[in-house]
């Protein structure tokens, strides 16, 4: 079974730019949430798709949106982009709910905003 | 308080000892456990997951949950270079939660 596969692997974008990234999660998977990863911060969580509905929201600002297709593929938005934004933008899957389940991560895609 | 803590390290042990790794939450509603291992310049993959108190064992690794003291834990037995990495902690909070991480390093 084919793991989770992010697109792009790497980005370079400017400020003031918007990107758009792209994970298709493990088949049967429903479920699509999406991290930020950055030295100082850690994992922080974005937000999460089940079944082509956010079920919940991390603290980041309305530039950063998402949304999941039928097919359970999910992309992720970011407008206006900031140079804090430069980080690793990491998706994992999971069969149910992302809460009590057990998260399968993509690669992830490197942003880098210049 | 911080919803998930652990040593940021670096915890250094040496080949064939044990490595013990402590993670301390905050959501006393929590139910669901995990460990997480990230390789420098990887994504983090699941090691163990724990959803009752007491220990699981899982070959060279045991996780330990105490949910009255809000503390979860990971026992790496004869631990490797290979198992140089980070560990990261992880709880069904309001959100899935991760903690900061701790970085191991075994030394041969």
């Amino acid at each position: 079974k084919a793991g989770v596969t992010q697109t792009p692997r790497y980005l370079i974008k400017t400020r003031g730019q918007q990107v758009t990234l792209s994970c298709s999660p493990i088949s049967g998977h429903r479920s699509v949430s999406w991290y930020q990863q950055t030295p100082g911060q850690g994992l922080q969580f974005l937000f999460e798709y089940f079944s082509e509905t956010q079920r919940n929201k991390g603290n980041f600002p309305g530039r950063f949106s998402g949304r999941q297709f039928s097919n359970s593929r999910s992309e992720m938005n970011v407008s206006t982009l900031e140079l804090g934004d430069s980080a690793l933008y990491l998706c994992a899957s999971a069969e149910g709910p992302a809460t009590n389940e057990k998260l399968f991560f993509g690669s992830g895609t490197q942003l880098s905003v210049l | 308080q911080k919803e998930v803590e652990q040593n940021s390290g670096p915890l250094s042990v040496p080949e064939g000892a044990i490595a013990s790794l402590n993670c301390t939450y905050s959501d006393r509603g929590s139910q669901s456990f995990f460990w997480y291992r990230q390789y420098s310049g990887k994504s983090p993959e699941l090691i163990m997951s724990i959803y009752s108190n007491g220990d699981k064992e899982d070959g060279r690794f045991t996780a330990q949950l105490n949910k009255a003291s809000q503390y979860v834990s990971l026992l790496i037995r004869d631990s490797q270079p290979s198992d140089s990495a980070t560990y990261l902690c992880a709880f069904d909070g309001q959100n899935f939660v991760f903690g900061p991480g701790t970085r191991l390093s075994v030394l041969p």
